[in-house]
Parts: structure tokens; C-alpha cells; sequence
């Protein structure tokens, strides 16, 4: 069964540093990994979509890598500010038709 | 704009009472889900229908149902026989090998 973990589970940083986010998974037989947001009460929003044949996706200040092979995925925020504050979730297909796997996410404060 | 529409936001549950969340997509996508939020527990996947009039169990169905008799929408309903039903649930949707769109959410409380 698949299984994701991220890293740290929590990160605290002054605005202005570039900041590493880490998300592993045990079966390297995915098809797309996805990179959300989630503000305190919300609902997800999708960052980032890499699918297995990309090994980065970027998008602003955000870039997400893929690993399959070692079955990792960094997202890459640059310059943050305290509008990055948030829950940020990775996530992989499950096996067949059973939706997505979630890591329980990485929370984040960037203090001003 | 295209989307997922979630309610109610707030809803509240006497015991032994059933309830029913709404969840409704105008993304034209093929397959919908639903997820519940605890905290430190992540998202884990209750129910998810690949097309009209088919839904299969997700890792936690027990004291919940589902109907699917629209494409675009996905209720869920919260019955008594749930007996631990305040958590946060999400309605996702998505099409093919592309990413997955979420509603807003709803949190459940029970009184």
C-alpha cells in the first residue's frame, strides 16, 4: 500500500529565505505526483501537477521536483513571505481507481 | 469559472440524526471523492464514484453513504450509525491523468 511521508511536519522561517519542503512515497509506480496549499479551515488548492515523464514543474516562486526512482519530491519555494503560510500536502495516485494517497502535510510559518 | 461547490460550510448533527453534504462540479469530470480531515491524521478517502450510478468504498465507508445520479453531483450522507462524525470532509474531482480539483470543505459538528 502506498505510503507518503513529508518532512519537516513543521518549519518556521523569516520572510526572505529559500525554504526546501520534502515529500517521499514507497511505490515509485505513479503516474503524476501533486504539490497543494491548504489555509487554516479551507479546502485544497493545487500548486503543482508533475506527471512521472517531467522531473520539474515550476510555477512562480514555487518549483516541485520528481524522483521517481528514489521515490522523492522536493518543493522549492523561493523568497518567501508571510502570505506562504500554510499547510502544504503532497500527494500520489493510489493503486487503480482509489483517488490519492496524502502525506499529512508540512506546516508552515514565515514570520515578518 | 469552473469549480467545486461544497455545502453547507458549517453544519451541525444532533445524535442519531442523519445529514447530508452536498457536493456539486461543473468541471464536466468523470470521477468524484470524498475525504475526511481529523488533525494529525491527514486526508483520508471515504467514498469515490469513476462514473454515473457507481461508487465503490473508500478506507473508512462505515456509517456513510453515497448516491451518484448525476455526473455533477456527489452527496454524502452522515448517518447516525457514524459514531465519531466531526471532522472536516472534502468533495474532490478529476478527469483522466490530470490533477485533482477540491471544494472548500464543510465541517461537520455534532451537538
Amino acid at each position: 500500500k502506498q505510503e507518503v511521508t513529508q518532512i519537516p511536519a513543521a518549519l518556521s522561517v523569516p520572510e526572505g529565505e529559500n525554504l526546501v519542503l520534502n515529500c517521499s512515497f514507497t511505490d515509485s509506480a505513479i503516474y503524476n505526483l501533486q504539490w497543494f496549499r491548504q489555509d487554516p479551515g479551507k479546502g485544497l488548492t493545487s500548486l503543482l501537477l508533475i506527471q512521472s515523464s517531467q522531473r520539474e514543474q515550476t510555477s512562480g516562486r514555487l518549483n516541485a521536483s520528481l524522483d521517481k526512482s528514489s521515490g522523492r519530491s522536493t518543493l522549492y519555494i523561493a523568497a518567501s513571505q508571510p502570505g506562504d503560510s500554510a499547510t502544504y500536502l503532497c500527494a500520489v495516485p493510489g493503486g487503480g481507481a482509489d483517488g490519492l494517497t496524502f502525506g499529512k502535510g508540512t506546516h508552515l510559518i514565515i514570520q515578518p | 469559472d469552473g469549480g467545486i461547490t461544497q455545502s453547507p460550510k458549517y453544519l451541525f448533527r444532533k445524535e442519531g440524526q442523519n445529514v447530508t453534504l452536498s457536493c456539486e462540479q461543473n468541471l464536466n469530470h468523470d470521477a468524484m471523492y470524498w475525504y475526511r480531515q481529523d488533525p494529525g491524521q491527514g486526508l483520508r478517502l471515504i467514498y469515490y464514484s469513476q462514473i454515473v450510478n457507481d461508487f465503490q468504498k473508500g478506507d473508512i465507508a462505515e456509517g456513510y453513504s453515497v448516491s451518484r445520479e448525476k455526473k455533477e453531483s456527489f452527496p454524502l450522507t452522515v448517518t447516525s450509525a457514524q459514531k465519531n462524525p466531526t471532522a472536516f470532509y472534502l468533495c474532490a474531482s478529476h478527469l483522466g491523468a490530470y490533477g485533482y480539483t477540491f471544494g472548500s470543505g464543510t465541517r461537520l459538528t455534532v451537538v
